[in-house]
Order: C-alpha cells, then structure tokens, then sequence
C-alpha cells in the first residue's frame, strides 16, 4: 500500500516568491501534521489537522505561511514571500488517530526547500 | 518551556555498550508515548510505543514514569546501526489525539 506521499521531493525557489508543497496522507488517516526541520535540528511543529475540525495552527511561525487540506486528505502548505531562513525540510505525517488507539504516525520522505 | 524536553546529546558509545535516554513531558493528561527513530537525512519513523507496564523488544526496552512524567528508552549491546537521532513523542490525549515530538536526542555508537 502506498505510504504519505508528498511533492515536490526538492524545490529551489527566489526569495521572496510562493511555494506550494504537497502532502498525499495514507488513505483513512484523519490527523495529518506538518513539522519543519532546519538542518541538524529537531522537528519543529506547523500545523494539524484532525478530520473535519479546526487545524491547530498554532505552530506557524508568521502569516507568510498559511495550509489547507481539502476533503479531508490532501494538504497543501504555501509559504507567501519565501525568505532564506524558511529554508528546511518540510515533513508530513498523518495518523489514524482514533481515541482506542496507541496511533502510529508515518512520515512522508519530505519536501527540501532551498531559499536562494 | 517545552511540552516534551529531551537532552539532545550526542551520546558517543563504543559497540556493546549500554546506554539510555529520558524524556520529560509536561501535560499530565498524555495518554500515550512513543519512540521513533529518524536516520540522517531520512524521515522519522516508529520504533517502539511505551506502555505503562514497560515493554521491551528485543535490545530495546522502554518505561513509562507517569507520577514523574517521564520516558525512557534502554538500549542494550549497542550496534553501529543504532547510530542515529530519537525521538520522544507523546500524546496528548483527551479526545483526538495530537502527537507532540521531542527534538530529539543524537546517539553516535563507534567501532
């Protein structure tokens, strides 16, 4: 079975334009997270998802960077105004997440995004 | 502070050795733990949940420390292969679960 699936693998990009990554999440997983990890750090929370419910977006580190999930499975997150230090790779995970649960996460292999 | 707080190393071990990390959360309310592992330059991924009654599979043993709210991981006989970052992770429970990760503790394990 297909596992999270996200695009582009790597992207270079001007400062200063949008980007848009990708996440395909494994089909019937309602959570979906994105992380942000800068090179030799940990991974740094952006935004979850859970099925129909308001995204907790409280990991966001400016307006400039916004996402939405669509249908409940696909995810988009754009980065507005791109500067260098947005530089990192951007992880997508999604989860089962059901309350009887002990839910396992699974990572997609990420997207690198290179401000120049 | 951090909701999940780790000592992020590095851990220099030689082969064989034994070595374990802790990881401390803050939200009393967590309902489940987990370790994953995340290679270089590779996405992280699952290596054990922690239960409260302990668990161990195989050279890795994990513990649950709920009135100090704290994890461990114990590995045994260290490999080369074991190189690599852990990562605490925690949920926060009450409800849908949302996964809080640790920053993550590096272990290098050295001919």
């Amino acid at each position: 079975g297909a596992g999270v699936s996200q695009s582009p693998s790597n992207k270079v990009t001007e400062k200063g334009k949008d980007v848009e990554l990708r996440c395909d999440p494994i089909s019937g997983h309602t959570a979906l997270y994105w992380y942000r990890q800068s090179l030799g750090q940990g991974l740094e929370f952006l935004i979850y998802f859970q099925g129909n419910s308001a995204p907790d977006k409280s990991g966001l580190p400016s307006d400039r960077f916004s996402a939405e999930r669509t249908g409940g499975s696909v995810s988009t997150l754009t980065i507005q105004r791109t500067q260098q230090e947005d530089s990192a790779v951007y992880l997508c995970a999604s989860s089962v997440n059901r309350r009887d649960l002990n839910t396992e996460a699974f990572f997609g292999q990420g997207t690198r995004l290179t401000v120049v | 502070r951090k909701e999940v707080e780790q000592d992020p190393g590095p851990f220099n071990v030689p082969e064989g050795a034994t070595v374990a990390f802790n990881c401390t959360y803050s939200n009393s309310a967590s309902q489940s733990f987990f370790w994953y592992r995340q290679d270089c330059r590779k996405e992280p991924k699952l290596l054990m949940s922690v239960y409260s009654s302990g668990n161990e599979d195989g050279r890795f043993t994990a513990q649950l420390n709920r009135a100090s709210q704290y994890i461990s991981l114990l590995i045994r006989d260290s490999k080369l292969s074991d190189s690599a970052t852990y990562l605490c992770v925690v949920n926060r429970g009450t409800g849908f679960q949302k996964l809080v990760f640790g920053t993550g503790t590096r272990l290098l394990v050295s001919p």
